[in-house]
């Protein structure tokens, strides 16, 4: 597609749900990113993909955290037994490699956890 | 422990007034971006200086990388309300070329 496409836009669930982040890269772009912003804590690093595979998820918060990318395009980030600190806006990005941004940001998926 | 730290944090001037954004770490970063977010939206791209002391220049925005390339500025010449918005500073740092570290951001309001 033209940009990065995430959905849902918002998500309002109950505390100890799980719930799925959709991320639709740019065509073409190889490497993909999830990002956490919320208040007070800036702009977050989760995970890091490049093609398939996730050779940085160092900035996963907990276990309850997981991603996966399939055919190279399409990810998914999952949040397990959803806490009220989970609140916050999940943003995907995308780039042409790996070498260097710039990324190409999704709008991002606004979690409310309640 | 925020590696980038920005200031100021808030900043609501009127239109027509000069402003600078301040991007600062003790680390060394291999390159840095600039991107302005407007709400519920995500980051958008203005620039990537690579080289220390390079200066680029976005019609009314000039960006500087510090010599020691742990630094950088953002500033802007007769503001208009349409660059209201967060500036985020973001840097790759080196030998982690896999994701951005992102500074605290600056929130800018332009008023008539």
């Amino acid at each position: 597609g033209a940009g990065v496409s995430q959905s849902p836009s918002n998500k309002v669930t109950e505390k100890g749900k799980d719930v799925e982040l959709r991320c639709d890269p740019i065509s073409g772009h190889t490497a993909l990113y999830w990002y956490r912003q919320s208040l007070g804590q800036g702009l977050e690093f989760l995970i890091y993909f490049q093609g398939n595979s996730a050779p940085d998820k160092s900035g996963l918060p907990s276990d309850r955290f997981s991603a996966e990318r399939t055919g190279g395009s399409v990810s998914t980030l999952t949040i397990q037994r959803t806490q009220q600190e989970d609140s916050a806006v999940y943003l995907c990005a995308s780039s042409l490699g790996r070498q260097l941004p710039p990324h190409t940001f999704g709008s991002g998926t606004r979690l409310t956890v309640v | 422990t925020q590696l980038l730290e920005q200031s100021p944090q808030f900043l609501s001037i009127q239109e027509g007034e000069n402003l600078t954004v301040y991007c600062n770490s003790s680390s060394v970063f291999s390159s840095l971006q600039w991107y302005r977010q407007e709400p519920g939206e995500g980051p958008v791209l203005l620039v990537t200086v690579v080289t220390g002391g390079e200066v680029k220049k976005l019609k009314r925005l000039t960006f500087q990388f510090g010599d020691a390339r742990k630094d950088s500025s953002l500033h802007i010449t007769a503001a208009q309300p349409g660059d209201t918005g967060l500036y985020l500073c973001a840097g790759v740092r080196t030998g982690t070329a896999s994701k951005l570290t992102f500074g605290t951001g600056t929130r800018l309001q332009v008023t008539l």
